[in-house]
């Protein structure tokens, strides 16, 4: 596609129920990003992908998420049991490379637990 | 602690002038930096990224230096516009070449 899509754009959860977040990359794209914006702050990292192997998951909350790419392209991230905590913007950028390079960001998914 | 910080308050500026965004770090030895635009209810949209070994880099009205002594890069706008009202965000590479780590934003508004 032209460039990162994300979806759904906004999503609204009550307390404990499970969510899944699409990210669709640009084609082509080896690095994956997936970032927690909360308002007003900038994006905090959560896990990064190249191709399908999840390299690093430093940035996840809590085990209650879970992120995944299997065949390399498409990236879903999971969250368990959702919190009023985890409502933010969360958004996936991809590169062509790793790091050192343009990253291009989709619009994001509002999540709000409500 | 790791800690990256951004020019706090709104900046405010005249149309026509030169807008200037802060971005200083410690405890940090990044091999790079970037500045991206975030518009509300938008992803961040890359801007510049400059390297350590660089000191000034430049894209049409843009320019950003490095100064890895007094680790902080400064953003400019030239000539500015109302369309470049919006965040602005510095994002430093974490050290592994992978995640990037971001200031907060500032937000620039440029009047008519």
């Amino acid at each position: 596609g032209a460039g990162v899509s994300q979806s759904p754009r906004y999503k609204v959860a009550k307390r404990g129920q499970d969510v899944a977040l699409r990210c669709d990359p640009i084609s082509g794209h080896v690095s994956l990003f997936w970032y927690q914006q909360a308002l007003g702050q900038g994006p905090e990292f959560l896990t990064y992908f190249q191709n399908e192997a999840q390299l690093d998951k430093s940035g996840l909350p809590s085990d209650r998420f879970f992120a995944e790419r299997p065949e390399g392209s498409v990236s879903t991230l999971k969250i368990q049991r959702t919190q009023q905590e985890d409502s933010a913007v969360y958004l996936c950028a991809s590169s062509f490379q790793g790091g050192g390079t343009e990253a291009f960001f989709g619009q994001g998914t509002r999540l709000t637990v409500v | 602690s790791q800690k990256i910080e951004q020019n706090s308050e709104a900046l405010n500026i005249q149309e026509g002038k030169t807008a200037t965004l802060t971005c200083n770090y410690t405890n940090y030895s990044p091999a790079y930096l970037q500045w991206y635009r975030q518009d509300p209810g938008r992803g961040p949209v890359f801007l510049l990224l400059i390297r350590e070994n660089e000191k000034e880099k430049r894209k049409e009205r843009l320019k950003v230096t490095f100064d890895t002594t007094l680790k902080q890069s400064l953003f400019h706008i030239t000539a500015s516009q109302p369309a470049d009202s919006a965040t602005y965000l510095c994002a430093l590479d974490a050290g592994n070449n992978r995640k990037l780590i971001w200031g907060l934003g500032t937000s620039l508004a440029v009047n008519p």
